[in-house]
């Protein structure tokens, strides 16, 4: 079945430092590949999302391309701030319409420290 | 646009008992998700609806799970009796139908169960 697989955390960075968080995956068929974000207190958001193999979601700084290749879609920032402190969750999904559903990586938590 | 809505945002109780969540989706997304966010772990999904037919209920443990979406719009999910390892947080998502490929979910902010 298909499965995430996210690098192990938490992980602690200074202000301004640059950011990679991991992510592989397996699947079956063709998925679109996302990254969500749950803020202290929050639910989850949709960060950035990628349909096809190449291309690159981009959001409030943040970048992940799709790599087909490596089955890879790791998170990238280059500067971080302390508002960036969340936890963030990998994922994909196959199907279309009412037939898709996400299937979510342990996540990993980011603090970020002035 | 309101989001969508969950209550209650916390709940207690002993093992044994029983527990209703509420979910009231984005106006208009036909499809509703209920998911099981157990502390360390990214959210499992236990049971899809769309409008008031379910999609997909393979991963709800339906001795003691159950849920329901009545008239499509919000959806009910229960636990009975409740277990110690159904202390988690349980997430309502909606996305809207369609041919297009992925739509969009869109999460409420969950309800915290613990389980004593």
């Amino acid at each position: 079945g298909d499965s995430v697989t996210q690098m192990e955390g938490p992980v602690t960075l200074s202000e301004e430092a640059c950011l990679t968080i991991n992510c592989t995956y397996t699947a079956t068929g063709y998925p679109s590949l996302f990254w969500y974000v749950q803020y202290p207190g929050e639910g989850l958001q949709l960060l950035l999302k990628a349909t096809k193999a190449d291309d690159k979601g981009s959001n409030k700084g943040f970048e992940a391309t799709y790599r087909k290749e490596t089955t890879s879609f790791h998170l990238e920032k280059g500067s971080v701030q302390v508002s960036d402190s969340a936890v963030y969750f990998c994922a994909l999904s196959e199907g279309a319409g009412a037939n898709s559903k996400l299937t979510f990586g342990k996540g990993i938590t980011l603090s970020v420290r002035p | 646009e309101a989001g969508v809505a969950q209550s209650p945002r916390y709940k207690i109780i002993e093992k044994r008992q029983s527990v209703a969540f509420w979910c009231n989706p984005i106006s208009g997304h036909a499809t509703l998700y209920w998911y099981q966010q157990i502390l360390g772990q990214g959210p499992k999904l236990l049971i899809q609806f769309q409008n008031n037919g379910v999609v997909d209920d393979s991963q709800l443990p339906k001795d003691r799970f159950s849920a329901e979406r009545l008239k499509g719009v919000d959806s009910t999910l229960k636990i009975q009796p409740a277990k110690l390892e159904d202390s988690a947080v349980y997430l309502c998502a909606s996305s809207s139908s369609g041919a297009r490929k992925n739509n969009e979910q869109f999460f409420g902010p969950g309800t915290r169960l613990t389980v004593l």
